[in-house]
């Protein structure tokens, strides 16, 4: 398993632009076994996918959310970022980096970060 | 996408008792199934892989079974551990989706 960890801002207001950083533990970032994602969680809620991204640069994101995500990695830093645009009070969450290695389905989770968006 | 569908939504057990939960696809998923344990503030734990497999660590009070649509995960004798919300979340293709969540609480 692979330690993570979420950073960013804990308040964006509507309409701006929701940024998380994941930091990776481990070299593991550099294998070409491990896929990068996001999840998010609101409040009472069950979970939904966001995307993944891998360290050749490859993504995918889930159609409902694509117009608005992007998704980058940086491997000289171990971390992987998530930007959400435009967002709006719906887009409050608790938000997971997670990653599976080889097979989908998450074997490693960060803690989450509460993410409120609200003017 | 695939709609996983889980119930009940809350289950009433008592400890040392038997919890089956249900978890179904909107369409067959084979054994591409994942189950998940989450506790309060916390993250998603892996249970179970390839709808029967448990992860490392795991007890072997949890089972999961079932292919194509319908799953279930078994806990055996539950443990005052146990008492959380369980998901499951299907890979069979993009885009990856989890059910709604099932809570078991004590009874």
């Amino acid at each position: 398993q692979v330690q993570l960890q979420e950073s960013g801002p804990g308040l964006v207001t509507p309409s701006q632009t929701l940024s998380l950083t994941c930091s990776v533990s481990s070299d593991s970032i550099n294998s070409d076994d491990y896929y990068w994602s996001w999840i998010r969680q609101p409040p009472g809620k069950g979970l939904e996918w966001i995307g993944y991204i891998h360290n050749s640069g490859t993504t995918y994101y889930t159609p409902s959310l694509k117009s608005r995500v992007t998704m980058s990695v940086d491997t000289s830093k171990k971390q992987f970022s998530l930007n959400l645009r435009s967002v709006t009070a719906a887009d409050t969450a608790v938000y997971y980096c997670a990653s599976w290695e080889a097979e989908n389905w998450f074997d490693s989770w960060g803690q989450g970060i509460l993410v409120t968006v609200s003017s | 996408e695939i709609v996983m569908t889980q119930s009940p939504a809350t289950l009433s057990v008592s400890p040392g008792e038997r919890a089956t939960l249900s978890c179904r696809a909107s369409q067959s998923i084979s054994s591409n199934l994942a189950w998940y344990q989450q506790k309060p503030g916390q993250a998603p734990r892996l249970l179970i892989y390839g709808a029967s497999t448990r992860a490392t660590g795991v007890p072997a009070r949890f089972s999961g079974s079932g292919s194509g649509t319908e799953f279930t995960l078994t806990i055996s004798s539950l443990q005052s551990e146990d008492f959380a919300v369980y998901s499951c979340q299907h890979y069979h293709e993009w885009p990856l989706t989890f059910g709604g969540g099932t809570k078991v609480e004590i009874k």
